[in-house]
């Protein structure tokens, strides 16, 4: 079945400083990515979405400027937090869709700054 | 507008008792209906879906029927164990197969030995 592998799964970062997140495909081509935030005891938030080659779509309130995606292949896709603050620290989820999957979701990550 | 309700938790429920996890969705045209579970500090996966009105999905013992005329997906399991604990989103799509997914806010469910 389509696999999709969220890299890191886990990452502390400082005050400041830009992380990147990973969202591969790793057996079906994604022709779209969607990247979530989830805060605590809350549902997932849509943040963007992504087609191969093309810029992304943000969602109303999230600043793309803050939240560069990427989506350079059809099986790699990216999320950098840019100088990250504390109120960034939350949960990250991506999920791919293409050719005959569905919704297929990473692992998350887990971001926390300090 | 497009939108799923669920009931809310936390839902505590003993092992082997019966469990029911009410959602409701609000959506134009047909859509794919899902339920997706969340264990603790993971993504989500996804447990079970129905594509059209009356179809029934089911795994690991969870079940959900697809219920037009009351637009519900309601979830059950007939006997809950502990390592059912863990957070389960409904969810519909609507816009096609690769369209907009839509989540409810999710219910925790807590199974004590």
């Amino acid at each position: 079945g389509a696999v999709v592998s969220q890299h890191p799964s886990w990452v502390i970062c400082k005050s400041g400083t830009s992380v990147k997140i990973e969202c591969r495909s790793l057996d079906f081509q994604a022709t779209t990515m969607f990247w979530y935030r989830q805060f605590p005891k809350q549902s997932l938030m849509l943040m963007a979405t992504s087609n191969e080659g093309s810029k992304a779509t943000y969602e109303q309130g999230v600043e793309k400027d803050k939240f560069l995606i990427n989506h350079a292949s059809l099986t790699l896709s990216t999320l950098t937090v840019t100088s990250a603050h504390p109120e960034d620290s939350s949960f990250y989820i991506c999920s791919a869709t293409g050719g005959y999957y569905g919704y297929t979701f990473g692992s998350g990550t887990r971001l926390t700054v300090v | 507008g497009n939108s799923v309700t669920q009931m809310e938790g936390p839902v505590t429920l003993s092992e082997e008792a019966f469990l029911t996890i009410n959602c409701t969705y609000t959506a134009t045209g047909y859509p794919s209906l899902f339920w997706y579970v969340q264990y603790p500090g993971e993504g989500l996966q996804l447990l079970l879906k129905a594509t059209k009105a009356d179809d029934k999905g089911s795994n690991k013992g969870f079940e959900a029927t697809y219920r037009k005329e009351t637009t519900s997906f309601h979830l059950e399991k007939g006997s809950v164990q502990v390592s059912d604990s863990a957070v389960y989103f409904c969810a519909f799509i609507y816009g096609g197969s690769q369209g907009n997914l839509i989540f409810g806010k999710g219910t925790k469910l807590s199974v004590k030995p």
